[in-house]
């Protein structure tokens, strides 16, 4: 069964330093979602990306966040100077097309610690 | 409006017990409502989703029931096993938003003992 990667599983980084997730969504999904989890909470939503773009965002992404499709397979996440609060689980999801019939995949997540 | 109440928020089940997690929402555009189980140190992973067209949708020992007029939907979990121990957590998701993203409840921490 196809999957969606996440790279790396687990990243600790200094405050204020630059991290930058990955994900290989699966190859012919055209939605690609992040969405974070603090540790023993529910998952929220950050951004959503179709067509090379931001369809929407939410209020945690703000300017320090970002995302790109660099090269048409992977999808990205970058958090240009981090916080103790983004401390967090990031998962990548990604869809196949709009419509009740096309589910989300997630990948198992990117456990960032920032100390 | 965009919330999802879950509840309740940790859940003890005997082994073939049956567990039962609610969730309650507002917003009446949502159209598609998932259900997802999380092991520790994975990603969620859906379970069980169904519409509001439907009352009922079962898949072996999981049920989803849902009742549009009182905006609520709860999963049932027949015949509890040890490996249904995980995290589940109900989502929504409508049309009328442009990202059509999910919005996930709270969780329910199940623990189903031997």
């Amino acid at each position: 069964e196809p999957e969606v990667t996440q790279t790396p599983s687990h990243q600790v980084t200094q405050m204020g330093q630059e991290v930058i997730l990955r994900c290989v969504p699966i190859s012919n999904h055209l939605y690609f979602y992040w969405y974070r989890q603090i540790l023993g909470q529910k998952v929220e939503f950050l951004v959503s990306f179709y067509n090379n773009e931001i369809s929407e965002k939410s209020e945690i992404f703000d300017d320090q966040f970002s995302v790109e499709r660099p090269d048409g397979s992977n999808f990205t996440l970058k958090i240009r100077s981090t916080k103790l609060e983004d401390s967090a689980m990031y998962f990548c999801a990604s869809r196949k097309d709009r419509g009740l019939n096309y589910g989300y995949t997630f990948g198992s997540g990117t456990r960032l610690t920032v100390v | 409006q965009q919330q999802v109440k879950q509840s309740p928020q940790s859940l003890i089940v005997q082994k073939g017990g049956i567990s039962i997690i609610n969730c309650a929402y507002e917003n009446t555009a949502f159209d598609y409502f998932p259900w997802y189980q999380q092991f520790p140190g994975k990603g969620p992973a859906l379970l069980i989703a169904i519409r509001p067209d439907v009352s009922e949708k079962k898949e072996g020992r999981f049920t989803i029931s849902f009742n549009k007029s009182a905006k609520q939907f709860s999963l049932h979990i027949m015949d509890s096993q040890p490996g249904d121990s995980a995290t589940y957590f109900c989502a929504a998701r409508g049309e009328d938003n442009a990202g059509n993203m999910l919005t996930f409840g709270g969780g329910t921490r199940l623990m189903v003992k031997p």
